[in-house]
């Protein structure tokens, strides 16, 4: 099983739509969670973090449920510009040795 | 400010070499990543590292290899390439080992041949 698992993509949505991505984790004592967002051929940059209260920055809500080592990313309302390839992200403890590990990510593609 | 910069941006090697990858973190910023990316793929997590302490080694053979800095830059070197070392090797920097999340490098691309 690995470390960190996202649904597959591609995802093909069109302008407006509502779309949810989906991340899973194995190890339990994992600490901090965050989505990251990749354009083709640039770097990832972050788009937020996650929290078991969950949050929301505009048309994006990220959520985390840590008796289900679950992680979720949901845009509403897509933009043309939300088309990218979005990561899901895990940091695992320093206690057996501190290691961010990346989801394989989702692609997303918004349509006029 | 500026942020992370990675250097060279671009580079070939052929297999059997060596190779240093160099990153400056953002100012005031005392955790640095390391990680390599290959097309289709998620990064994958080779080291970090913590006021000049490595703090977490991901797995990647004893080939490769980091220091950081007294100014909080660092090196990755990677001995006796391979082909399969081709890839996107991204550098990212934090305040506190990435509590916060991480900013990212432009990266560089190794092509060994």
């Amino acid at each position: 099983r690995k470390e960190v698992e996202q649904d597959p993509g591609p995802f093909n949505v069109p302008e407006g739509a509502t779309v949810a991505f989906n991340c899973t984790y194995s190890n339990s004592a994992s600490q901090s969670f965050f989505w990251y967002r990749q354009d083709c051929r640039k770097e990832p940059k972050l788009l937020m973090s996650v929290y078991s209260s969950g949050n929301e920055d505009g048309r994006f809500t990220a959520q985390l449920n840590r008796a289900s080592q679950y992680i979720s990313l949901l845009i509403r309302d897509s933009k043309l510009s939300d088309s990218a390839t979005y990561l899901c992200v895990v940091n695992a403890p320093p206690a057996g040795g501190f290691k961010t590990i990346f989801g394989a990510g989702t692609r997303l593609f918004v349509k006029a | 400010d500026a942020g992370v910069t990675q250097s060279p941006t671009h580079l070939i090697k052929t297999r059997g070499q060596q190779v240093t990858l160099r990153c400056s973190p953002i100012s005031g910023h005392k955790s640095v990543s390391w990680y390599q990316q290959v097309l289709g793929q998620g990064p994958q997590f080779i080291f970090q590292y913590y006021e000049k302490e490595e703090r977490g080694r991901g797995n990647f053979p004893d080939r490769f290899s980091a220091r950081q800095f007294p100014n909080y830059s660092s090196e990755l070197n990677v001995n006796a390439l391979l082909l399969g070392d081709s890839a996107l090797y991204l550098c990212a920097s934090s305040l506190a080992e990435g509590v916060h999340g991480y900013t990212f490098g432009s990266g560089t691309r190794l092509t060994v041949v």
